[in-house]
């Protein structure tokens, strides 16, 4: 089944910094990746989330980057804001099987300000 | 106002005892999903549903049990059989369980065991 690796688990910055956060996983057959923000004592909430036929998406402030070939993708953050500190996860399934979706350990990031 | 409900936000049980937890959503999704949180570790499935009275096992099913009555309500009871019950669990919904892999996260319920 998948795996996946999330790297690296805590990482702290600057306000103004950005931060990046990297996955790999071990299925070829994955083809979504979804990105999740978790604030201490709250469910994860989807914050950007890039499928297989594309090789990088952004949203603002974010932006997350794919490479199928080596398997792996990351999570940018730019400008970083002290609001932009919790946990975040990343995720690989595969489109039409829900529930094989599996999830990374999760990096804390903090922003100090 | 849409969305995903657990409740209660935090839940303290004696050993031996069954537990059950919350879930409702009104967003209209056909599927559901249950997961454990432990300190330092992803989250892990316990069961999920993609429709209404059907619900498969998921990687850590052992000691719990859900029932799927209705389209809005998916309910996990952790028996006394499972070992380790301290956690914090998540509830999810997706659009159904087949054409998209989005899935919406509650508020999650904080397990104590006395």
């Amino acid at each position: 089944g998948e795996n996946v690796e999330q790297h690296p688990s805590t990482l702290s910055v600057q306000e103004g910094d950005s931060a990046v956060i990297k996955c790999t996983y071990s299925d070829s057959a994955s083809n979504y990746f979804p990105w999740y923000k978790q604030e201490l004592g709250k469910g994860p909430q989807l914050i950007i989330d890039i499928r297989s036929n594309v090789g990088e998406k952004k949203d603002q402030r974010i932006a997350v980057t794919l490479n199928k070939t080596a398997k792996h993708f990351s999570l940018h953050i730019t400008e970083t804001q002290p609001e932009d500190s919790a946990v975040y996860f990343c995720a690989a399934s595969i489109i039409w099987s829900n529930n094989d979706m599996r999830f990374g350990a999760g990096t804390r990031l903090t922003v100090k300000p | 106002d849409g969305g995903i409900t657990q409740s209660p936000k935090y839940l303290f049980r004696k050993e031996g005892q069954n537990v059950t937890l919350s879930c409702e959503q009104n967003l209209n999704h056909d599927a559901m999903y249950w997961y454990r949180q432990d300190p330092g570790q992803g989250l892990r499935l316990i069961y999920y549903s993609q429709i209404v009275n059907d619900f498969q096992k998921g990687d850590i099913a052992e000691g719990y049990s859900v029932s799927r009555e209705k389209k809005e309500s998916f309910p996990l009871t952790v028996t006394s059989a499972q070992k380790n019950p301290t956690a914090f669990y998540l509830c999810a919904s997706s659009i159904d369980g087949r054409g998209t892999d989005t899935q919406y996260f509650g508020p999650g319920t904080r397990l104590t065991v006395l």
